[in-house]
């Protein structure tokens, strides 16, 4: 199956705020509640940041917001921080695997 | 606190078995409620859920590789291992496990992965 679309970069000043889209189908992001979103910074395993589409697990800063819009998610970070910078990938059940991820957005904060 | 731990050879000769171990620590892979699986990464690129695995031995494969991936459990040691077979450059990657939440329809949450481990870079040689 097709991995979920997101840009290949962003980027924000710190303070500010930015959203990274993760686009997928009826048949993954727009058919489930079920998206995750994971932050990876060089050399590091993919920490969860999001799941459930906007739950925030226990110790994740309340600075990271997800949502969902048909058969697109997003992940909003506001007030952003310079330890923020990191690769973030979305995640979505789909119909026919458990899991398919997004192709990874790299934040650089300015 | 739950952590996970990679271990396997790092080089691996093209069209032979690649084979990883993962062991779990502070918590039971026993646990009726997880699924526990492999993650890949190769260099420079993307994440790619390899398949999963219950404790009771039932296993989800991504349907690209599923014709060469055997996931298998050990609950006595606490472990679960991946097996890649015929393996080429292209499965040159970084390998993670991770503990993984599956769809539950019933109480709305699911297909997550948390924690992982820390990953081992496995090379392909010709």
């Amino acid at each position: 199956q097709s991995a979920l679309t997101q840009p290949a970069s962003v980027s924000g000043s710190p303070g500010q705020s930015i959203t990274i889209s993760c686009t997928g189908t009826s048949s993954d992001v727009g058919g489930y509640n079920y998206v995750s979103w994971y932050q990876q910074h060089p050399g590091k395993a993919p920490k969860l940041m999001i799941y459930d589409v906007s739950k925030r697990p226990s110790g994740v800063s309340n600075r990271f917001s997800g949502s969902k819009s048909g058969n697109t998610a997003s992940l909003t970070i506001s007030g952003l921080q310079a330890e923020d910078e990191a690769d973030y990938y979305c995640s979505s059940y789909t119909s026919n695997t458990l899991g398919v991820f997004g192709g990874g957005t790299k934040l650089t904060v300015l | 606190q739950l952590q996970l731990q990679e271990s396997g050879p790092g080089l691996v000769k093209a069209s032979e078995t690649l084979s990883l171990t993962c062991t779990v620590s502070g918590g039971s892979i026993s646990s009726s409620t997880y699924y526990w699986g492999w993650i890949r990464q190769p260099p420079g690129k993307g994440l790619e859920w390899i398949g999963s695995i219950y404790y009771s031995g039932s296993t989800y494969y991504n349907s690209s590789l599923k014709s060469r991936v055997t996931i298998s459990v050990d609950t006595s040691k606490n472990q679960f291992s991946l097996k890649l077979s015929s393996v080429t450059a292209a499965d040159t990657a970084v390998y993670y496990c991770a503990r993984h939440s599956p769809p539950n329809d019933i109480i709305g949450t699911g297909s997550w992965f948390d924690p992982w481990g820390q990953g081992t870079l496995v090379t392909v040689s010709s």
